[in-house]
């Protein structure tokens, strides 16, 4: 099936510092890609949904400043956590859309310190 | 407001029997309904999928039975076995829009 990827798998930052993750689509072109985020015990939450060349869609109460992502090509968007506290430490997963189907990333653990 | 809900937090079956992991959903519009497995520090992963025209879709030892009135569907493992131990996820989406709406999960230990 699909691969898709993610970089780093697990990142640990201090407060203030921004991170990047990146998320690949290695064996098909992405359409479109979802960022979700997952507290523990808790259900994966969409944070937003980019489309290649396009601004992404962020879900209500995630801040676009905060979490800025980038779509640069159809195998490729990024995360970026800007100026990242404590309460960001989370785990974030990826998924990758060919239009057809849905395929997600390994995540990515970040954990601010 | 949770669109998906699964009100078992965990679930413990002893190898060999049938686990059910149950899931509800509110919105009317969601016509295509997924159950996705998910190990710690891992993606989730695909199980299987039930489209809003049938009511059972069966794959190997996983079966998903949706009930569109009661707006209810289920997953059954059978015979469990040591690796379905692992987070279960009910996921519901409206065919035609990509975003997936996850319930908050249930945890599956199978003992032996």
């Amino acid at each position: 099936g699909a691969v898709v990827s993610q970089h780093p798998s697990r990142v640990i930052c201090k407060s203030g510092t921004s991170v990047k993750i990146e998320c690949r689509s290695l064996d098909f072109q992405a359409t479109t890609m979802f960022w979700y985020r997952q507290f523990p015990k808790q259900s994966l939450m969409l944070m937003a949904t980019s489309n290649e060349g396009s601004k992404a869609t962020y879900e209500q109460g995630v801040e676009k400043d905060k979490f800025l992502i980038n779509h640069a090509s159809l195998t490729l968007s990024t995360l970026t956590v800007t100026s990242a506290h404590p309460e960001d430490s989370s785990f974030y997963i990826c998924s990758a859309s060919d239009r057809y189907e849905q395929y997600f990333g390994p995540g990515t653990r970040l954990t601010v310190t | 407001d949770q669109q998906v809900k699964q009100n078992s937090p965990s679930l413990s079956v002893q190898e060999g029997r049938i686990s059910i992991l149950n899931c509800d959903y509110t919105n009317s519009m969601f016509d295509y309904f997924l159950w996705y497995k998910k190990y710690p520090a891992e993606g989730p992963t695909f199980l299987i999928s039930i489209s809003s025209i049938k009511d059972k879709n069966e794959d190997g030892r996983f079966t998903v039975f949706l009930n569109k009135s009661a707006k209810h569907l289920s997953l059954h493992i059978v015979p469990s076995q040591p690796g379905d131990s692992a987070v279960y996820f009910c996921a519901a989406s409206v065919r035609g829009d990509d975003k997936i709406i996850f319930g908050k999960g249930t945890r599956l230990h199978i003992l032996p």
